[in-house]
């Protein structure tokens, strides 16, 4: 069964750069047919796609974030990590990692909270 | 893009049914075959419910029936039962390699 776990800083300073880890297990991230993406939910409001990275290394951003956000892969400790740059109090939200497969999000990690503040 | 639009909540009795809507664009929910649904527990992964447009992942019972009418998918679920109390969200492929979701919809069981 695979299994994705979120890890990184709860709290990051206005202006600095967030950054998670999304671990994976009992599958391997280098497997073919797959993206690995970064959604966030901010308190009170409805999820948001960030973005996705292929295990050969392409990644693709939300229009609306792309020039803070990178999205990197690891494929020797089979994780996937998100870099988000600049954060206001905006950037406050529970971020989730999960695999998608033909167009759809079909696992998932249980997220984490992050919040911006000084 | 825009977030897709879902009512803010719905609600049933036990074993009667509630139809969510999302609608999106000729972009995203109308053009492409890539309507899914999530449940969201708090505290808990969100669960596929609903991939391509009306297709069930295994598990997932057959109370829950995606469809979808020009630029508007919907999701029912019949058969209430309390365990469906949760945060539910449709999600689209907007083309592109972009992606866009749902405003969700909180589903109560009276």
């Amino acid at each position: 069964q695979l299994q994705l776990q979120e890890s990184g800083s709860g709290l990051v300073k206005p202006s600095q750069t967030l950054s998670l880890t999304c671990a994976v297990s009992g599958g391997s991230i280098s497997s073919s047919g797959y993206s690995w993406n970064w959604i966030r939910q901010p308190p009170g409001k409805g999820l948001e796609w960030i973005g996705f990275i292929y295990e050969s290394g392409s990644a693709y951003y939300n229009p609306s974030l792309k020039s803070r956000v990178t999205i990197s892969v690891d494929r020797s400790n089979n994780h996937f990590s998100l870099k988000l740059s600049s954060v206001t109090a905006a950037d406050t939200a529970v971020y989730y990692c999960a695999r998608e497969r033909d167009f759809y999000f079909d696992y998932w990690g249980q997220g984490t909270l992050v919040t911006v503040s000084s | 893009q825009s977030a897709l639009t879902q009512p803010p909540s719905a609600s049933g009795s036990p074993g009667q049914s509630v139809t969510i809507s999302c609608t999106g664009t000729s972009s995203d929910v109308g053009g492409y075959n890539y309507v899914s649904w999530y449940q969201l527990h708090p505290g808990k992964a969100p669960k596929l419910m609903i991939y391509e447009v009306r297709k069930r992942p295994s598990g997932v019972p057959d109370r829950f029936f995606g469809s979808r009418s020009g630029n508007t998918a919907s999701l029912t679920v019949s058969g209430l039962q309390a365990e469906d109390e949760a945060d539910y969200y449709c999600s689209s492929y907007a083309g592109n390699n972009n992606y866009v979701f749902g405003t969700g919809t909180k589903v109560t069981v009276l």
